[in-house]
Parts: structure tokens; sequence; C-alpha cells
């Protein structure tokens, strides 16, 4: 079935300085590709999405490019605050027939953490 | 105001004693799914359902089961809870199957089975 991988499992940088989290999908028809943040003691709440037709996608700080080719997805914070602290998720939509149930499959999870 | 409520946010309970979460969403979704989220696991799906009376297993579905009467309730049952089921579970809910979007997940329910 569908693996995501992500990299790497932590990650600490100065405020101010770029962050960058990978990831690694198997399936060759995944579509989607989400991305999650996660503070502590809440919900993964969506930041950022790219669909396969698209190669690059940015929002203010953050960006996330997507190599089709590759299998892989990344997801960019520039200028990082000490907000941006959180846990991060990507996924891949992993299903694209029906029964497949259209599911996202997530990675392990990057922990960010941003110093002052 | 669009949101995906959990109930209980916090449980403990002991093994073998049956329990429901609930999970109601008021945003008309047809896709709702059930994900426990352990250290270092990331989120792993246990049931999904794609609408009304369709259920399937995700990739964690033993000791779990899932009822999708009406659109808005997906409650997660643990018919005999065992410790290795302690764990932060989430609901979720997205528009469709098919639909190229997120999901709105609820606030999670922290389940501690001693």
């Amino acid at each position: 079935g569908e693996n995501v991988e992500q990299h790497p499992s932590t990650l600490s940088v100065q405020e101010g300085d770029s962050a960058v989290i990978k990831c690694t999908y198997s399936d060759s028809a995944s579509n989607y590709f989400p991305w999650y943040k996660q503070e502590l003691g809440k919900r993964p709440q969506l930041i950022i999405d790219i669909r396969s037709n698209v190669g690059e996608k940015k929002d203010q700080r953050i960006a996330v490019t997507l190599n089709k080719t590759a299998k892989h997805f990344s997801l960019h914070i520039t200028e990082t605050q000490p907000e941006d602290s959180a846990v991060y998720f990507c996924a891949a939509r992993g299903g694209v027939f029906y029964n497949q149930g259209g599911k996202l499959i997530f990675g392990q999870g990057t922990e960010l953490s941003v110093k002052p | 105001e669009a949101q995906v409520t959990q109930n209980p946010r916090y449980l403990i309970t002991v093994t073998g004693k049956k329990l429901t979460v609930t999970c109601s969403q008021n945003m008309n979704h047809e896709y709702m799914s059930w994900y426990r989220q352990d250290p270092g696991l990331g989120l792993r799906q246990i049931y999904y359902s794609m609408n009304v009376e369709v259920t399937d297993k995700g990739d964690v579905p033993e000791g779990y089961k899932v009822s999708r009467k009406e659109k808005r309730n997906f409650p997660l049952i643990l018919e005999s809870p065992s410790p290795n089921q302690t764990s932060l579970y989430f609901c979720a809910s997205s528009l469709s199957w098919q639909a190229m979007l997120g999901y709105t997940f609820g606030s999670g329910t922290r389940l501690t089975v001693v």
C-alpha cells in the first residue's frame, strides 16, 4: 500500500532562518498532498496543499514543491518565527479509486523548534 | 461555525469496559474517518466512511468498530479496550472521497486504558 516517509523527525532553527521538511511517497497515482501543522495539545490544521498538476505553491512565508518524477514533496518556511514551532505532518492522497477510499496517508511528523 | 465535534476530550477506562467516542460534523461532509496518533508513528487510519451506511477498514482496524447511520455522526466503538489502545484519537471529515481537499479534524480524544 501507499507509504509516506518524512524527514527530519526533529528540526531546530534560529528565528529568521528557513526550515525545510521533506517527504517521499510510494504510490505514483497519488494526486493530492496537504501539509498540516499541529501545535501542542491541539488538532492538526491544514496550512497548505498542492495537487499533482502543480509543481510549486506559495502562501506568504510557506511554500510547497512537488517533484512527481522523484515522488517527493517539500515544505519550505522562510523567516521563521517562534510561533512556527509545532509538529508538521505531510500527507499524500493514496487512494484514487473508489475501493481505496481516497484516504490520506500521513508521514511520521517533524517537530520544528524555532529559537528566539 | 463549521466544525467537527468529538467527545469526550479525555477518557480513562479499565481493560474490557466497552466505550464509545462520538464524532459529529455540521458541514454536510460525505467522508469521515478516524485516526489514532502515537509518538513516532504519525496519524494512522482506523476506519473510514465514504457515505451513510458505507464504512471500511483503514490500516489499524483491530479492536475497533464504527457505524454511519446518519451523515453527520461517525462514532468509534471499542468493545473491549486494551492498554495498547491507549492513544490520541482524531475524527476527521472531508467533503467527499473524490475531493482533493484536506480533512477537518476534531479536537481529539485522549484515551487511557489501564
